[in-house]
C-alpha cells in the first residue's frame, strides 16, 4: 500500500530564506508525482507535475526534484514571500492507478 | 473557463438529513473525481467518472454516499443519512486524459459540510 509522508509538517521562516519542503513514498512505482498549494479554506492549485521519467520541474521561484529509486521529492522555494504561506501537498499517480495518494502536506508561514 | 466549480460552498445540515453537492467540470475535461479531506489530512479519493461512466466507488465510504454523472458534464454527490463524522470538506477534480495530457488535475474550491 503506497503511502506518502511529507517532512516537516509545520515550518516558520523569515520572508526571503530558501527552503526546501520533502516528500517520501514507499512505492517507487509511480507513474507520476505533483505538488499543491492549498490556502485556507480554499481547495487545491496545482504548483508543479513531474512525470516519472523526468527529475525535476521548475516554475519561477519553485523547483521540484523527483528520485524515483529512492522515494522522494523535494519542493524548493526560492527567496520566500509572506504570500508563500499556505499548505503544500505532495501527491503521486500510481501506475495503472487513476487517484492520487496525498501526504497531509507542509504548512508554511512565511513571516514578514 | 472559468476552472472547476463547486456548488455550495458552505452546508451546514443536521444529522439525518440528506445533502447534495454539485460540481461542474473544465468543459473539455473527460475524467472526473471526488476526493474527500478533513482537517489536517491531505484529500482522501472517493470516486471518479471517466465521460458518464463511474469507473471507480469503491472507496465511497459507505452505501450512505453515491455519485452521478449523468451526461457526462456535471456531477452530484449525494450523502443520505448524515452523520457528524461526515464533516468535511469535498472536493471535485477534473482532468484530461490523453497521450499528451500528462493527467494533470484541477481542483475546484470545495464544498465544506458541517453536521450538526
Amino acid at each position: 500500500k503506497q503511502e506518502v509522508t511529507q517532512i516537516p509538517a509545520a515550518l516558520s521562516v523569515p520572508e526571503g530564506e530558501n527552503l526546501v519542503l520533502n516528500c517520501s513514498f514507499t512505492d517507487s512505482a509511480i507513474y507520476n508525482l505533483q505538488w499543491f498549494r492549498q490556502d485556507p479554506g480554499k481547495g487545491l492549485t496545482s504548483l508543479l507535475l513531474i512525470q516519472s521519467s523526468q527529475r525535476e520541474q521548475t516554475s519561477g521561484r519553485l523547483n521540484a526534484s523527483l528520485d524515483k529509486s529512492s522515494g522522494r521529492s523535494t519542493l524548493y522555494i526560492a527567496a520566500s514571500q509572506p504570500g508563500d504561506s499556505a499548505t503544500y501537498l505532495c501527491a503521486v499517480w500510481m501506475d495503472s492507478s487513476y487517484k492520487l495518494i496525498f501526504g497531509s502536506g507542509t504548512r508554511l508561514l512565511v513571516r514578514p | 473557463d472559468t476552472g472547476v466549480s463547486q456548488d455550495p460552498r458552505h452546508k451546514i445540515t443536521k444529522r439525518g438529513q440528506n445533502v447534495t453537492f454539485r460540481c461542474d467540470p473544465i468543459s473539455e475535461h473527460n475524467r472526473l473525481y471526488w476526493y474527500r479531506q478533513t482537517l489536517g489530512q491531505g484529500p482522501e479519493f472517493l470516486t471518479y467518472f471517466q465521460n458518464e461512466a463511474q469507473l471507480e466507488k469503491s472507496r465511497l465510504l459507505s452505501d450512505r454516499f453515491s455519485a452521478e454523472r449523468p451526461k457526462g458534464s456535471f456531477s452530484t454527490l449525494e450523502i443520505q443519512r448524515t452523520e457528524q463524522g461526515d464533516s468535511a470538506m469535498y472536493l471535485c477534480a477534473s482532468s484530461l486524459v490523453g497521450e499528451s495530457s500528462g493527467n494533470t488535475i484541477y481542483f475546484g474550491e470545495g464544498s465544506w459540510l458541517t453536521v450538526v
